[in-house]
């Protein structure tokens, strides 16, 4: 059972342009939320997060939006450069009240491609 | 300041053998976390060590272990290695588990 989803397997935007990345939820106890970004050979690189007691945050061309009642989230990247093509993982935790978090639970990201 | 080291890169081991993976966290991290991808099941949580010890473990087989030391430096060992064990093996390091987690750039493991 997928916890975390990411339904497009793939996203084609054109260089300038708004990319809009969608992920959603099952587990009603996931209460932080990150992007990641990640090159074929490398490990993923942390983009940007946001935990459940906001609905938004931005950092510069990236913004994260969550919709707790249902379940999803997003990311924006404005305007959209020929270096964001990668893939992009959706990965959820539930933080713990003693400290940490439990470990991520990742979509299974979605390909975007920048076209010139 | 040095990212999250992975050593070995690239690995081949034979079925039945054991291997040892290691990995240095950026300094001043104490949660190192590590993962496996695979093709088909994506990124998968394994465990997480954080002050020498394990304080969260995913759903993978007891062959699947691993230890972290003092200076926060941890090994994944996995025993009596399956062809489906071949995968891309993650390490994240954080400075308490909950921030945002920089990842290595793995080892990748083929089991022939």
């Amino acid at each position: 059972d997928q916890q975390v989803k990411q339904n497009s397997p793939s996203l084609s935007v054109q260089e300038g342009r708004i990319s809009i990345l969608n992920c959603d939820y099952t587990n009603s106890m996931f209460d932080y939320f990150l992007w990641y970004k990640k090159y074929p050979a490398e490990g993923p690189t942390f983009l940007i997060s946001i935990s459940s007691i906001k609905d938004k945050n931005e950092d510069g061309r990236f913004t994260v939006f969550l919709n707790k009642s249902a379940k999803h989230l997003s990311l924006h990247i404005v305007p959209s450069q020929p270096g964001d093509s990668a893939v992009y993982f959706c990965a959820a935790s539930a933080l713990r009240s003693g400290g940490g978090a439990d470990g991520l639970t990742f979509g299974k990201g979605t390909h975007l491609i920048i076209q010139p | 300041k040095a990212g999250v080291t992975q050593t070995p890169r690239y690995l081949i081991k034979t079925r039945g053998q054991q291997v040892t993976l290691s990995c240095s966290p950026i300094s001043g991290h104490r949660s190192v976390s590590w993962y496996q991808q695979t093709p088909g099941q994506g990124l998968q949580f394994l465990f997480e060590y954080f002050s020498e010890t394990q304080r969260n473990k995913g759903n993978f087989p007891g062959r699947f272990s691993g230890r972290q030391f003092s200076n926060s430096r941890s090994e994944m060992n996995v025993s009596t290695l399956e062809l489906g064990d071949s995968a891309l093996y993650l390490c994240a390091s954080s400075f308490a588990g909950a921030d945002g987690y920089t990842f290595g750039s793995g080892t990748r493991l083929t089991v022939v």
